[in-house]
């Protein structure tokens, strides 16, 4: 079945970096947009950004544009995010999910604590 | 502070109809479709209207989506205990070339 299944929670300290994985299943990955949301504990989601499997162009919410990074490997299907300098406001599950026009497929979600 | 506004929370009984609101503008649901989802506490968000109307395979008739000018609207009949959820509403913005998603409404069966 199409799946979105993506890598374990991490702990890190103020001023790292993190790289969280989301490997698809089920479908043609350069068929689809791949985005990334947050969503602080309590809060409401928030987007980061786009990547075009298909020829890696991306592009990224204003408020994260000096510190998101996002790829993909077509050869194992698995899109990435990594967010550097990293402040405990960035504590939050990200999560990838699939689409353009909207988000038909999520991965379960990966937690993401910033504290020292 | 979200681009879209829904109202915090709303409540309804057992086999009643809600309808949740989501309020834009003209650079996001006045002139782009508008999907919504549903999120049970501890899970990941599942998409349940896309292009503002149209229901994904497997997601129940109970749930409806319609739009009017800059407000898009969730209709949820039929309540059962199980819809017990936060919803969110989501759209692009054409001006902050972002993905906007409103605050998210709690539904609470009563």
């Amino acid at each position: 079945q199409v799946q979105l299944v993506q890598s374990g929670a991490e702990v890190k300290k103020p001023g790292a970096s993190v790289k969280v994985s989301c490997k698809a299943s089920g479908y043609t990955f350069t068929s689809y947009y791949m985005h990334w949301v947050r969503q602080a504990p309590g809060q409401g989601l928030e987007w980061m950004g786009i990547i075009n499997p298909s020829g890696g162009s991306t592009s990224y919410a204003q408020k994260f544009q000096e510190r998101v990074t996002i790829t993909r490997d077509m050869s194992t299907s698995t899109a990435y995010m990594e967010l550097s300098s990293l402040r405990s406001e960035d504590t939050a599950v990200y999560y990838c999910a699939r689409g353009e026009d909207s988000f038909d497929i999520w991965g379960q979600g990966t937690m993401v604590t910033v504290s020292s | 502070q979200s681009v879209l506004t829904q109202p915090p929370s709303v409540s309804a009984a057992p086999g009643q109809k809600v309808t949740i609101s989501c309020s834009g503008s003209s650079s996001n649901i006045g002139n782009r479709f508008t999907s919504w989802y549903q999120q049970v506490p501890g899970t990941a968000p599942k998409l349940l209207i896309y292009d503002t109307g149209i229901r994904p395979s497997g997601i129940p008739d109970r749930f409806s989506g319609t739009g009017s000018g800059t407000t898009a609207t969730l209709g949820i009949s039929g309540l059962q205990a199980g819809d017990e959820a936060v919803y969110f509403c989501g759209a692009w913005d054409t001006s902050l070339n972002t993905w906007m998603f409103g605050g998210g409404t709690k539904l609470t069966v009563l």
